[in-house]
């Protein structure tokens, strides 16, 4: 059972571009969402989040929007730079779940030159 | 300030030897936690610590491991009698309590043989 699902395994952009990357959730008691960027060899690197209690956050570059209704959230990222190629995990934790953050499976975003 | 260092990087044995992957957390972090990933997939949380107790175990951390801190510093997780299906990134990753981002470490690659 996929409580945290990201539909898209891969996404390729043109440097300049909007990256959009998406994410669904199943589960009613989430209310923090986070989004981690991982390059090879490495450990995730927390990127962005977003409480239940907003619907937008912005960051530079990154901007996180989420719809409770939908339960979906998705990353923005204008403009794509190459550096931003890697794997992005969107990941969500409820009340009282001692910051237990459960993953989706990730979307490898290429950003082409 | 040097990050969540993990060690060894990577592990190679034999199917039904014991190992031993130790973390040190972000010395002023109080919670620590280890979560495991496979290919394609992202990360599932194994267990966390807050200072030395150990307070949620996932159902994935079977009888064979176990994990420890004592005196709420490093962390320790060990696998007894491995198995193939062991063979995964094991990530460990620290955090302030109340702080919903974690930092991660660069994790032990574990390979059964």
């Amino acid at each position: 059972d996929q409580q945290v699902k990201q539909n898209s395994p891969s996404l390729s952009v043109q440097e300049g571009r909007i990256s959009i990357l998406n994410c669904d959730y199943t589960n009613s008691m989430f209310d923090y969402f986070l989004w981690y960027k991982k390059y090879p060899a490495e450990g995730p690197t927390f990127l962005i989040s977003i409480s239940s209690i907003k619907d937008k956050n912005e960051d530079g570059r990154f901007t996180v929007f989420l719809n409770k209704s939908a339960k979906h959230l998705s990353l923005h990222i204008v403009p794509s730079q190459p550096g931003d190629s890697a794997v992005y995990f969107c990941a969500a934790s409820g009340y009282n779940a001692g910051n237990m953050l459960t993953f989706g499976g990730g979307t490898r975003l290429m950003v082409k030159p | 300030d040097t990050g969540v260092s993990q060690d060894p990087r990577h592990k190679i044995t034999k199917r039904g030897q014991n190992v031993t992957f130790r973390c040190d957390p972000i010395s002023e972090h109080n919670r620590l936690y280890w979560y495991r990933q496979t290919l394609g997939q992202g990360p599932e949380f194994l267990t966390y610590f807050q200072n030395e107790a150990q307070l949620e175990k996932s159902r994935l951390l079977s009888d064979r491991f176990s994990a420890e801190r004592p005196k709420g510093s490093f962390s320790t997780l060990e696998i007894q009698r491995t198995e193939q299906g062991d063979s995964a990134m094991y990530l460990c990753a620290s955090s302030l309590w109340g702080s919903p981002g974690y930092t991660f470490g660069s994790g032990t690659r574990l390979t059964v043989v």
